[in-house]
């Protein structure tokens, strides 16, 4: 599946990094959205844009700071990470409509990064 | 709010047995509802896709029916292979703009030779 890319899928990095974790969609959405995968929690939404717009922010600490410059590309930027946000962080896209049909918020994830701080 | 709940496992078989992995859901109005496999260092994959009452989505040989009478989803193969080793996550989305999709916790599959 290559319509949902991320780099880099394996990131190491210091409490006093800063670094940015990059996703685009090749499918013409709409909206794109950030997730964390920790082991042994639920899937946690991070944040969700629709059409270039922040629209949902489900308390994430200010470390995690998203960027959307267009609807294909989507930004994490991450400074003074603590160990606990060890976790794979996930992108998906999907088509957001404004009436109800048959495919509307289907999503489309990426293959993640696995992120580690030390 | 909108949830979804599914069994949590792990669920341990043997290859060629049945499986089910049962999905209940509470929702507003009318979902849609989906299943999603993750393997092993990948993300989430679609496999399968109901959109109302009464729907049949399947994929690989797997089926699930939406059943609004009883607010499932359940997830049903009728003979695994060891390759469907992965973890399912069951998810509904909201009809209305802006509902986002709800992710059950996971249910991890392990089928042995």
């Amino acid at each position: 599946e290559t319509g949902v890319t991320q780099t880099p899928r394996h990131l190491v990095m210091g409490m006093t990094n800063k670094k940015s974790l990059k996703c685009e969609q090749h499918l013409g959405h709409n909206a794109m959205y950030w997730y964390k995968q920790s082991a042994k929690k639920p899937l946690e939404l991070m944040f969700v844009y629709n059409f270039k717009e922040q629209t949902e922010n489900n308390s994430v600490p200010s470390r995690f700071s998203p960027e959307c410059p267009n609807s294909s590309h989507l930004f994490l930027h991450l400074h003074t990470l603590q160990p606990e946000d060890s976790a794979l962080y996930l992108c998906a896209s999907s088509q957001v409509g404004t009436s109800g049909g048959s495919s509307y918020n289907e999503q489309f994830f990426g293959p993640g990064t696995r992120l580690t701080v030390l | 709010g909108n949830s979804v709940t599914q069994m949590e496992g792990p669920v341990t078989l043997s290859e060629e047995a049945f499986l089910t992995i049962n999905c209940t859901y509470t929702a507003t109005g009318y979902p849609s509802l989906f299943w999603y496999v993750q393997y092993p260092g990948e993300g989430l994959q679609l496999l399968l896709k109901a959109t109302k009452a009464d729907d049949k989505g399947s994929n690989k040989g797997f089926e699930a029916t939406y059943r609004k009478e009883t607010t499932s989803f359940h997830l049903e193969k009728g003979s695994v292979q060891v390759s469907d080793s992965a973890v399912y996550f069951c998810a509904l989305s909201g009809r209305n703009y802006g509902q986002n999709f709800v992710f059950g916790p996971g249910t991890r599959l392990s089928v042995l030779p």
